[in-house]
């Protein structure tokens, strides 16, 4: 089945560091994948996505890496700001590819 | 703003009542979605509409009854519900192409308590 799951829960990390999230996918197939940031009180917002046919797409200060032999994703943001706090999510088309499968999110603190 | 507007933002309901959910969507999209979202648990997808046609139905109790009259709006009417039903219910909506159902925009949520 598919199974899209995240290392860690909780990552704490200083102002202007960077910071590594990290996810794992069971499906493949999948040809897609998204990151979204949820911040409290807010629904999931769109950050970025890769194709599977990409290793690494950038986007203003985060960069999505795909390594498809250990069918792992990461998202990297760079110099971290008290505004990257919250929680982050990464996602895959599910089965009949009409929706998106979620992982179980990774909270990011940022200590000033 | 996202584009997708859900009411209320807040609800507080017995087990023996009658609410609804209401969603719109600004973007001119042809597909609508709700998730259920509850503490320490991912995005749990419970309906998928296309083009109005509900194409998606992830074994959610009948007590949860969706309701798309047209491609910008979507309603989750609720009756006889349980505690465990408590969670933040998501609506979202996306460009459905021969590709899939891609990029999902997220509206902010009813936070839903069930006394």
């Amino acid at each position: 089945g598919e199974s899209v799951g995240l290392h860690l829960p909780t990552l704490s990390v200083q102002e202007g560091d960077n910071s590594i999230i990290n996810c794992a996918y069971s499906n493949s197939a999948s040809d897609y994948f998204i990151w979204y940031k949820q911040e409290s009180g807010k629904g999931p917002q769109f950050i970025i996505d890769i194709r599977s046919n990409m290793d690494k797409r950038q986007g203003q200060r985060v960069t999505v890496l795909l390594n498809k032999t250990v069918k792992h994703l990461s998202l990297q943001i760079a110099a971290t700001q008290p505004g990257d706090s919250a929680v982050y999510f990464c996602a895959e088309p599910n089965t009949g590819r009409r929706a998106l499968t979620f992982g179980s999110g990774t909270r990011l603190q940022v200590q000033p | 703003e996202t584009g997708v507007t859900q009411t209320p933002r807040h609800l507080v309901m017995g087990m023996t009542n009658k609410k609804s959910l209401k969603c719109e969507q600004h973007l001119g999209h042809n597909a609508m979605y709700w998730y259920k979202q509850s503490a320490k648990k991912p995005l749990e997808l419970m309906f998928v509409y296309s083009l109005e046609e509900r194409v998606e139905n992830n074994s959610v109790p009948s007590r949860f009854s969706p309701e798309c009259p047209n491609s910008s709006h979507l309603f989750l009417h609720l009756h006889t519900l349980q505690p465990e039903d408590s969670a933040l219910y998501l609506c979202a909506s996306s460009q459905a192409g021969t590709g899939g159902h891609e990029k999902l925009f997220f509206g902010s949520g009813t936070q839903l308590s069930v006394l």
